[in-house]
């Protein structure tokens, strides 16, 4: 079993839609990532979360860590949204990250 | 400046050839990392350096050699690679390797290997 789960694998939705991408992870974390990445294209970090909520634009990440569980919401999605969304997590001090195996999100206008 | 840049965005070489691969940042980040990343795949760590000394390597052959000439720049020294070894090759910094720190990631250099 993967330390960290994504869901789902694949999503494809109309623009406009609410998105929810769901992360669960199964050890003690210090802190979790989520990534952005485009075809072919380098990773961007959307958010480094250790609890609560945070927004940037359109996006919103959320940290529950009693449950460990994070979700990554795109409202008002835009084909310009369409990426693959990696869930990573910080293990304790570790100087790595662990990931999950992306979301691929594609975004129909 | 919140940017590492990756040069170069692609390249081809083959199994006899040496090449590197040179990522940069300004951001006064003291932890660097490489990771490769195969198609459909999830990025695999293969270096971290921190405060410009090598303090990870995940059992990388040695056909990949790192270097860290400054606190600014991180190399990787290719030689004598295998078919198996083309992907996306990205580059990372952090403020400090033991964290929770933000990683900020290269464009990536898309090698093929002939």
């Amino acid at each position: 079993k993967n330390e960290v789960e994504q869901s789902p694998q694949n999503l494809t939705a109309q623009e406009g839609e609410f998105i929810t991408i769901n992360c669960s992870y199964s050890v003690g974390i210090s802190a979790l990532h989520w990534l952005q990445q485009h075809p072919g294209g380098g990773i961007v970090s959307l958010f480094m979360l250790s609890s609560g909520k945070k927004k940037h634009g359109r996006l919103i990440a959320t940290i529950n860590i009693q449950e460990k569980h994070s979700s990554l919401h795109i409202t008002a999605s835009h084909p310009r949204d369409s990426a693959v969304y990696i869930c990573a997590v910080l293990v304790g001090s570790a100087r790595q990250l662990t990931f999950g195996s992306g979301t691929q999100l594609t975004v129909l206008p | 400046d919140t940017e590492v840049t990756q040069t170069p965005k692609h390249l081809v070489m083959g199994m006899t050839n040496k090449k590197s691969l040179k990522c940069e940042q300004h951001m006064g980040h003291r932890a660097m990392y490489w990771y490769k990343q195969k198609a459909k795949k999830p990025p695999e760590l293969m270096f971290v350096y921190s405060y410009e000394k090598l303090s990870i390597n995940e059992s990388v052959p040695s056909r990949f050699s790192p270097e860290c000439p400054n606190s600014s720049l991180l190399n990787l020294h290719l030689h004598a690679l295998q078919p198996e070894d083309s992907a996306l090759y990205l580059c990372a910094s952090s403020q400090g390797s033991l964290g929770p720190y933000e990683q900020y990631f290269g464009p990536g250099t898309r090698l093929t290997v002939t």
